[in-house]
């Protein structure tokens, strides 16, 4: 069965660098989003992104977040200046394109970030 | 104040009893979902349920829909050890955004 795939697995990375996590989304699927979840907590969203643009985005996805889908394959989240508080799992999703949101999401298995 | 909140936050049963896990929600919803998510791992899609759709059933699995009361229900029936994971409601709002609840802790005895 087709899968989303995240990489890597684990980010340790210092405060006020730079992070791109990279996913690979099932291939036939138009909807894609990041969602987070801070240890033991709800998983949030942050954005979702179709045809080439943002669609929504909360209000956690500010200045410093981006995302790109550079090839048509991958779709990346990039945090600009990390911060202690960015320290979460990173989750990747994408969804087929039936009409009215009737479809479930595809989860990655996450990327751990830890900023130090 | 959260769109979904799951109830209880943690369940501890035996093995082979049914657990039942309730969610509830503030707006309008194009559906519902319920997930599940073990341990260090990515979420799950159990099963969708529709706005006009007041239940459905998949294996084990039986979940309700209340639009008036703004409630759903997931029952996981004769419940195993490999149940044992959390298990996440999400409201569909309009047509892209998926918003999740804080999640029921859901452990199963041997």
């Amino acid at each position: 069965e087709p899968e989303v795939t995240q990489t890597p697995s684990h980010q340790v990375t210092q405060m006020g660098q730079e992070v791109i996590l990279r996913c690979v989304p099932i291939s036939n699927h138009l909807y894609f989003y990041w969602y987070r979840q801070i240890l033991g907590q709800k998983v949030e969203f942050l954005v979702s992104f179709y045809n080439n643009e943002i669609s929504e985005k909360s209000e956690i996805f500010d200045d410093q977040f981006s995302v790109e889908r550079p090839d048509g394959s991958n779709f990346t989240l990039k945090i600009r200046s990390t911060k202690l508080e960015d320290s979460a799992m990173y989750f990747c999703a994408s969804r087929a394109p039936y009409t009215g949101g009737n479809s479930p999401l595809h989860f990655g298995n996450g990327t751990r970030l830890t900023v130090t | 104040s959260q769109q979904g909140e799951e109830d209880p936050q943690a369940l501890s049963i035996q093995e082979g009893e049914n657990a039942t896990m309730n969610c509830s929600y503030k707006t309008s919803i194009n559906n519902l979902q319920w997930y599940r998510q073990n341990s260090g791992r990515g979420l799950v899609h159990l099963i969708l349920i529709r706005s006009n759709e007041r239940e459905k059933h998949s294996g084990r699995l039986r979940v309700t829909l209340d639009t008036s009361k703004k409630s759903s229900s997931l029952l996981i029936t004769a419940s195993r050890a490999a149940d044992t994971a959390s298990y996440f409601c999400a409201t569909a709002i309009g047509a892209q955004k998926l918003v999740f609840g804080q999640g029921t802790r859901l452990t199963i005895n041997p």
